[in-house]
Parts: C-alpha cells; structure tokens; sequence
C-alpha cells in the first residue's frame, strides 16, 4: 500500500484553467504538505496543514488554495493556471510538527501548463 | 544568502570510491538535518538523519555534523552506480512548525 498517494500523477492543461491535485496518507501522521520542484530541482515548500489547520504559508499566489477536510487529505486547487506553475508538486506528511520528523512524499504530480 | 547550500555538482566518482556530498545551513539555531535522495523522476527518499555533532553511520553511508561550523555532510562508501542520483539536504529549526528547508541538490554520477 502506498504511504502517501496523490493523483493524477500526470496533468497537462492550458492556461487560464483551474486544477486540483488530491493527497491522502494513510500512515495516521497528522501534518501534511505540499512542495514545488520547478525544472531546476529546487524543492520549496508551500503549504502545511496540522491536524486540518493550516500552520505555514509561504509566499505562494492566492490562486493556490489547499483544503484539508481531515488529517489524513490534503488537496491543492490551482485557479487560472500560469506557465509558470509548470512544476511537479509533492504531497508529503510526517507524524508531526516537531523538528526531527522524518518527511514521507507522495510521488509527485507533473503539472504541464501549456 | 541560501537557508540551506550544497555543492550544485554534478559530482562524478568511479565506481568503489568514496563520494563527499556537502551542506551548510544559515539557522544557527537548526536542529535536525536529513538527507534525502532523488532518483530522476522519483519522489525523494530519507537516507540518513543526524541530530548530535560528530558523525553517524548506517551502512555504506556516513553523516557527519558540526553545528559550530553549522555544516552537514554525507559520505558515500564503496559508491555503485545505483548510488547515482541527486542528494538533497534538509534542515528543520526549532521553531519552524516542523518544516523542512531543502538544498538544491547535488548530482551524483557513479561511473561503473
């Protein structure tokens, strides 16, 4: 069984569009998030959830707009999609915020804006 | 300056030899570092975890860490092909709410 799953895995649409990536754990860790890695391979983190609440916020557009409708799901929507966003995006969760936790990621998602 | 440097690379070593993969941190007061490796189109996977200064072994791998210095690094024993991949460094603070800062990776070429 895969630990963290997320879907699609392959996702090319065109501009303007709005998208949603779905995430789900299934290793009763109560934090998740959601990472960028653009073309470089730089991996930056956008968004994390505890126990369904949100806990960080980087500067990410407000056209990113996660939802976690319980701890175990974390879905990422994309409204009016910009090349730019063209990246693959990770799910990943870790039992919980405290600093020595292992991160766990999905296998990413490729989103092609085109 | 970067949260979190490493080597940009690629790194190339033969086969059998020992591969040095580096990282330095801005956060003096950084707690827990990880290294991750990432196959090419793969999602990353942790390796080694090191929390305390001075080195700790897990197989053919070997994470060092001085905080004075704030510098983490991986060895690579006996390094195979399969070893071939880029290596991302991690660092959690103390008081970041759990989140990781990542390198941008070092390349790793193992040449048979």
């Amino acid at each position: 069984d895969t630990a963290v799953s997320q879907t699609p895995k392959y996702l090319v649409t065109q501009m303007g569009n709005d998208k949603s990536i779905k995430c789900e754990q299934n290793l009763g860790h109560d934090t998740m998030y959601w990472y960028k890695q653009d073309s470089k391979k730089f991996l930056k983190i956008m968004f994390s959830y505890n126990n369904k609440e949100l806990i960080i916020n980087e500067t990410v557009p407000n056209r990113f707009s996660p939802k976690s409708p319980d701890k175990a799901h974390l879905n990422l929507h994309i409204n009016s999609l910009e090349l730019g966003d063209s990246a693959v995006y990770f799910c990943a969760s870790s039992q919980d915020t405290v600093s020595g936790n292992t991160i766990y990621f999905g296998e990413g998602s490729w989103l092609t804006v085109v | 300056q970067k949260e979190v440097e490493q080597n940009s690379g690629p790194l190339s070593v033969p086969e059998g030899a020992i591969a040095s993969l580096n990282c330095t941190y801005s956060d003096r007061g950084s707690q827990s570092f990880f290294w991750y490796r990432q196959y090419s189109g793969k999602s990353p996977e942790l390796i080694m975890f090191i929390y305390s200064n001075g080195d700790k072994e897990d197989g053919r791998f070997t994470a060092q860490l001085n905080k004075a210095s704030q510098y983490v690094s991986l060895l690579i024993r006996d390094s195979q092909p399969s070893d071939s991949a880029t290596y991302l460094c991690a660092v959690n603070g103390h008081t970041n709410a759990g989140k990781s800062t990542f390198g941008d990776g070092t390349t790793l070429t193992v040449k048979p």
